[in-house]
């Protein structure tokens, strides 16, 4: 199995600064990784997909970047409704897994 | 607008079989690019994919469940059923099902969640 590793695990915030959370892949999995958040007592959330392809209606400010091994998404100025967890997923190969997620929280 | 909903028992016992039913509606499990997948979350860990079915009924398994689960799809209903067998206590966790688009070509397939359903909490008692 391909183990997906973010990181940070957590990270504080303030409102307006640049965020950026990491994820690794444990071989190559080309462009193959998707970006979720998830709210407290909500379902997950698409971002990104293909590493870098916005999903319709997510605001620009979100970004993902990456591929290969390691990948990158960036909040570029956080806003108050972005304090969440975000997963990344690997859609390479079976079983299409997910990282531990990296939850961002207010300063 | 796409929407899905999970529904089944909120509490099953030990080695009993577990039976999810995903109802969807704003698109139909028969055109192509489509499928519904499976992914279930224990109370306060990450996330963990179980299945995925396609329009063309082709089936992906998480290879360390693939002997308890079962997916399965009624396009007239717009349903999607999940089994899973032999349930245990670790088995504890909110399900959710989620409308999936895939690329196949050029392989291997790229495959994206979006949206999901709300979830249901499944509790499995000793």
């Amino acid at each position: 199995d391909i183990q997906m590793t973010q990181s940070p695990s957590s990270l504080s915030a303030s409102i307006g600064d640049r965020v950026t959370v990491t994820c690794r892949a444990s071989q190559s999995i080309g462009p193959y990784l998707n970006w979720y958040q998830q709210k407290p007592g909500k379902a997950p959330k698409l971002l990104i997909y293909g590493a870098s392809s916005l999903q319709s209606g997510v605001p620009p400010r979100f970004s993902g970047s990456g591929s290969g091994t390691d990948f990158t998404l960036t909040i570029s100025t956080l806003q108050p409704e972005d304090f969440a967890t975000y997963y990344c997923q690997q859609t390479y190969s079976s079983p299409l897994g997910f990282g531990g997620g990296t939850k961002v929280e207010i300063k | 607008q796409i929407t899905l909903k999970e529904s089944g028992p909120t509490l099953v016992k030990a080695t009993q079989t577990l039976t999810l039913t995903c109802t969807f509606s704003g698109f139909s499990l028969s055109t192509s690019g489509v499928g519904v997948g499976w992914i279930r979350q224990p109370p306060g860990k990450a996330l963990e994919w179980l299945a995925l079915i396609y329009w063309d009924d082709d089936k992906r398994y998480s290879p360390s469940l693939k002997t308890r689960l079962t997916i399965t799809k009624d396009t007239s209903k717009n349903q999607v059923v999940l089994t899973m067998t032999n349930m245990d206590p670790v088995d504890t966790a909110t399900y959710f099902c989620a409308h999936s688009r895939v690329l196949r070509y050029p392989p291997p397939e790229m495959v994206w969640f979006d949206p999901w359903g709300q979830g249901t909490l499944v509790t499995v008692s000793s």
